[in-house]
């Protein structure tokens, strides 16, 4: 049983296409996350969903949109690739907000390769 | 603003040795603090936590205790093994911020057999 899962795990693409990754999460979460991990393994928080609505917005070009149709999902939408966007894209949930001190679970992550 | 720093690997050791992971923090209020450990094309894992000053965090054989007085969160554990080589992060969630889990940039274990 996969507590959070999101695919596809491997995603080759060419710089200008657009993609997105899913992620659902099975634990009854109510905050879905999505982080950047760069070739370095630097972790940085993308956006942040509590009972989808959006509670963090990082510096985050407007080509990457995410959409949370219902507390267990969280998508990440990215337009007109290019090729600074490579890198791992983790979804992850909490329940209730981090800031309580709350565990953050992630997902095994994305690997997006843009050519 | 708030922040982690850990420190720089790779870290190789042999097994059975001694491990210490340092850690400090600051932030501006009482942060909860955490280990994560990432094994070689997966996700990160929760190893451990605390939420308050001189608490101690534990699993695994891994060991963090809370210290306020020097804003530190040192990762140990007695004796590793192979199966510990991974990538650890230390990270802080704090209170009076919004939900950023702010992480350290990351510390390589490398365990010979």
């Amino acid at each position: 049983d996969t507590a959070v899962s999101q695919t596809p795990k491997y995603l080759v693409t060419q710089m200008g296409n657009d993609k997105s990754i899913k992620c659902e999460q099975n634990l009854g979460h109510d905050t879905m996350y999505w982080y950047k991990q760069d070739s370095k393994k630097f972790l940085k928080i993308m956006f942040s969903y509590n009972n989808k609505e959006l509670i963090i917005n990082e510096t985050v070009p407007n080509r990457f949109s995410p959409k949370s149709p219902d507390k267990a999902h969280l998508n990440l939408h990215i337009n007109s690739l290019e090729l600074g966007d490579s890198a791992v894209y983790f979804c992850a949930s909490s329940l209730g907000r981090t800031r309580s001190g709350n565990t953050i679970y992630f997902g095994e992550g994305s690997w997006l390769t843009v050519v | 603003g708030d922040s982690v720093t850990q420190m720089e690997g790779p870290v190789t050791l042999s097994e059975e040795a001694f491990l210490t992971i340092n850690c400090t923090y600051t932030a501006t209020g009482y942060p909860s603090l955490f280990w994560y450990v990432q094994y070689p094309g997966e996700g990160l894992q929760l190893l451990l936590k605390a939420t308050k000053a001189d608490d101690k965090g534990s699993n695994k054989g891994f060991e963090a205790t809370y210290r306020k007085e020097t804003t530190s969160f040192h990762l140990e554990k007695g004796s590793v093994q192979v199966s510990d080589s991974a990538v650890y992060f230390c990270a802080l969630s704090d209170p009076g911020r919004d939900d950023k889990i702010i992480f350290g940039k990351g510390t390589r274990l490398h365990i010979l057999p």
